[in-house]
């Protein structure tokens, strides 16, 4: 199975700031990536596909880059409604694993 | 608009088994897989597998081999996500999710998430 780990494991910021969450991958995965947000109590709610592909919707403040092992989604001007748990996944291989999760809070 | 409702929540004894539905609406349900996730308290998602709601073909996950069953109906638009030989670590919420259309080939991301079903097994 391919290992996702993700860094930080959480992270305390202030609305305005700008974050990068990086996430690794165990093997390359060319660009078969995904970002999920889950604010707690709630399903997850896909924001990136394929590494770098906004999902509809989405607000533009989210951005995905990377390729083969490394992985940064990026909030460019972190709002209130940010404040959430973000996962990568890979969609390469089956099982299609998940990173452990990286918590964003309010500093 | 386009929606997954999942089943009620469920309490089950170790053991036994557990069968979560989860109903589409808003989109051909052909022609989209379905996935299910799951979510144990406090901890991360992991994936168990899919379905194609066209065929009938699954893919699950080695570690829940033998132990799941993903079928659908297609006439209520409903797929379903059955658990056998229930342990205490099976606790979780369960999603079933849609997959990317069956059109975009290998591309597979998650774009629906039903809003999750609650699975106790207690003693």
């Amino acid at each position: 199975d391919i290992q996702m780990t993700q860094s930080p494991s959480s992270l305390s910021a202030s609305v305005g700031d700008r974050v990068t969450i990086t996430c690794r991958a165990s093997q390359s995965i060319d660009t078969y990536l995904n970002w999920y947000q889950q604010r707690p109590g709630k399903a997850p709610n896909l924001l990136i596909y394929t590494a770098s592909s906004l999902q509809s919707g989405v607000p533009s403040r989210f951005s995905g880059s990377g390729s083969g092992t490394d992985f940064t989604l990026t909030i460019s001007s972190l709002q209130p409604e940010d404040f959430a748990t973000y996962y990568c996944q890979q969609s390469y291989s089956t099982p299609f694993t998940f990173g452990p999760g990286t918590k964003v809070d309010i500093k | 608009q386009v929606q997954l409702v999942q089943s009620g929540a469920e309490v089950k004894k170790p053991g036994a088994s557990v069968k979560v539905s989860c109903k589409a609406s808003g989109f051909t349900f052909t022609d989209y897989y379905m996935h299910w996730v799951r979510q144990a308290p406090g901890q991360g998602l992991e994936w168990m597998g899919w379905i194609n709601p066209y065929s009938g073909g699954t893919h699950y996950a080695q570690k829940f081999q033998g132990r799941v069953t993903m079928t659908r109906d297609t006439s209520i638009v409903t797929a379903n996500m059955e658990l056998s030989r229930l342990r205490s670590d099976d606790t979780a919420v369960y999603y079933c999710a849609r997959g990317a259309p069956m059109v975009r080939g290998l591309i597979i991301y998650m774009d629906v998430w039903g809003k999750g079903t609650t699975v106790t097994v207690s003693s």
